[in-house]
């Protein structure tokens, strides 16, 4: 089975500009997690979607929207980048939502680069 | 809110000599640790899990953790490394819906 998916692997853009992140989560799978890693630091949880609707929000502006559509694959989109959006974006899927004590699996990540 | 703290940022070592990584977590509700690895370029990969029952626990690549609630540690430790033990190594509390992860303990394996 393929694990978790994220297309583009690395991506350039300029302050200002918008980026949009896809993730396809393992099968079977229903929830969807993004993580924020700006280097020499620990991923930090931007959202959680379960069943297509959000479950859960770190402390991240509102320039950073995400989605989940009907075949469980999410976007992660960021608008109006500033330099400090430069990190790697972690996709991460789970078995079930919110409860319970189910594993995270995490994708190879998207290298954001902003200049 | 639950939050970890690695105490060692970069930990070199030699090959065949043993490692602890350390671990301390703030809660003060029932805790799900975790160990996760990052090899360069790649997302992480779950290396061991405390949800409850024994307080140790093992990977299957010679690694172990042992939860300690007294001390509230969960410190990894591996008796013999390998060249490729050479990675970045996040511990990560679980709280509801999201993993917090520490800052990550680079663990540099020399000949």
């Amino acid at each position: 089975d393929a694990g978790v998916t994220q297309s583009p692997t690395h991506l350039i853009k300029t302050r200002g500009q918008h980026v949009t992140l896809r993730c396809s989560p393992i099968s079977g799978h229903k929830s969807v997690s993004w993580y924020q890693q700006v280097l020499g630091q620990g991923p930090q949880f931007i959202f959680q979607y379960y069943e297509k609707e959000e479950r859960g929000r770190g402390n991240f502006p509102d320039r950073f929207s995400a989605r989940q559509f009907p075949n469980y694959s999410s976007e992660l989109n960021v608008n109006a980048l500033l330099l400090g959006d430069s990190a790697l974006y972690l996709c991460a899927s789970s078995l079930i939502g919110p409860a319970g004590t189910n594993e995270q699996f995490f994708g190879p990540g998207t290298r954001l680069t902003v200049l | 809110a639950q939050s970890v703290t690695q105490l060692d940022s970069q930990v070199p070592v030699f090959e065949e000599a043993p490692v602890e990584l350390r671990c301390n977590y703030s809660s003060s509700v029932s805790v799900y640790l975790f160990w996760y690895v990052q090899y360069p370029n790649q997302g992480l990969q779950l290396l061991l899990k405390y949800l409850s029952g024994s307080t140790l626990v093992e990977s299957i690549n010679g690694f172990e953790a042992e939860f300690n609630k007294s001390q509230t540690s969960f410190h990894l430790r591996k008796p013999s490394v390998h060249i490729s033990d050479t990675a970045e190594y996040f511990c990560a509390v679980r709280n509801d819906y999201k993993l917090s992860f520490g800052a990550g303990t680079t663990v540099t394996v020399r000949a």
